[in-house]
């Protein structure tokens, strides 16, 4: 299994709701990443975990809120989001240590619409 | 802290005729280079690194690109294009070793193939 699957694949959320992107892997990869992608722009690093602890956080805006509950697990957490927020979000897993290939493995993404 | 150029945002170009994209780096350390390939609506694929070794790298849809260290660069090239390789593509840095896990992207080269 080589995938990194993300769901939802699309959401429409409103400025007051709180919603969940979520995203898995069973590569047995230590280190998820979450990734915003505006429209015709490369991805920009939000968040990365690294054995189950955050360890960057790209000066996000507490409106999105990282989790790794486990290994194969990683959330993140909408509130309160602006319009400006609408972009493609990926998640990405890639191992660490002496089994480091240096690639990152993404998924399919999540698209965010925010009315 | 390294970073990537990609010289050219956008590239056309007719079925069966060659192609290069280009992308240039800069880093004060030791890195992996990356091409990753964006198909419309999709998250990212990687088409081909260069971790060490051999500065010639392929992927097995018969694009290649070279680590060329004394030019800083990691060009893509493909003899023949087809349609379905019309995509984005994203060249990218990362410090190899230690614990960064940070992957830097350019900005991204639409690649264009027309009958």
């Amino acid at each position: 299994d080589t995938e990194v699957t993300q769901t939802p694949k699309h959401l429409v959320m409103g400025m007051t709701n709180k919603k969940s992107l979520k995203c898995e892997q069973h590569m047995g990869h230590r280190a998820m990443y979450w990734y915003k992608q505006k429209a015709k722009k490369p991805p920009e690093l939000m968040f990365v975990y690294s054995y189950e602890k955050l360890s960057i956080n790209e000066s996000v805006p507490s409106r999105f809120s990282p989790e790794c509950p486990n290994s194969s697990l990683l959330n993140l957490h909408l509130h309160a989001l602006q319009p400006e927020d609408s972009a493609l979000y990926l998640c990405a897993s890639s191992q660490l240590g002496g089994t480091d290939t240096g690639e990152l493995f993404f998924g399919e993404g999540s698209r965010l619409t925010v009315l | 802290a390294q970073s990537v150029t990609q010289l050219d945002s956008q590239v056309p170009v007719f079925e069966e005729a060659p192609v290069e994209l280009r992308c240039n780096y800069s880093s004060s350390v030791s890195v992996y280079l990356f091409w990753y390939v964006q198909y419309p609506n999709q998250g990212l694929q990687l088409l081909l690194k260069y971790l060490s070794g051999s500065t010639l790298v392929e992927s097995i849809n018969g694009f290649e690109a070279e680590f060329n260290k004394s030019q800083t660069s990691f060009h893509l090239r493909k003899p023949s294009v087809h349609i379905s390789d019309t995509a984005e593509y994203f060249c990218a840095v990362r410090r190899s070793g230690g614990s960064n896990y940070k992957l830097t992207f350019g900005k991204g080269t639409l690649l264009t193939v027309n009958p």
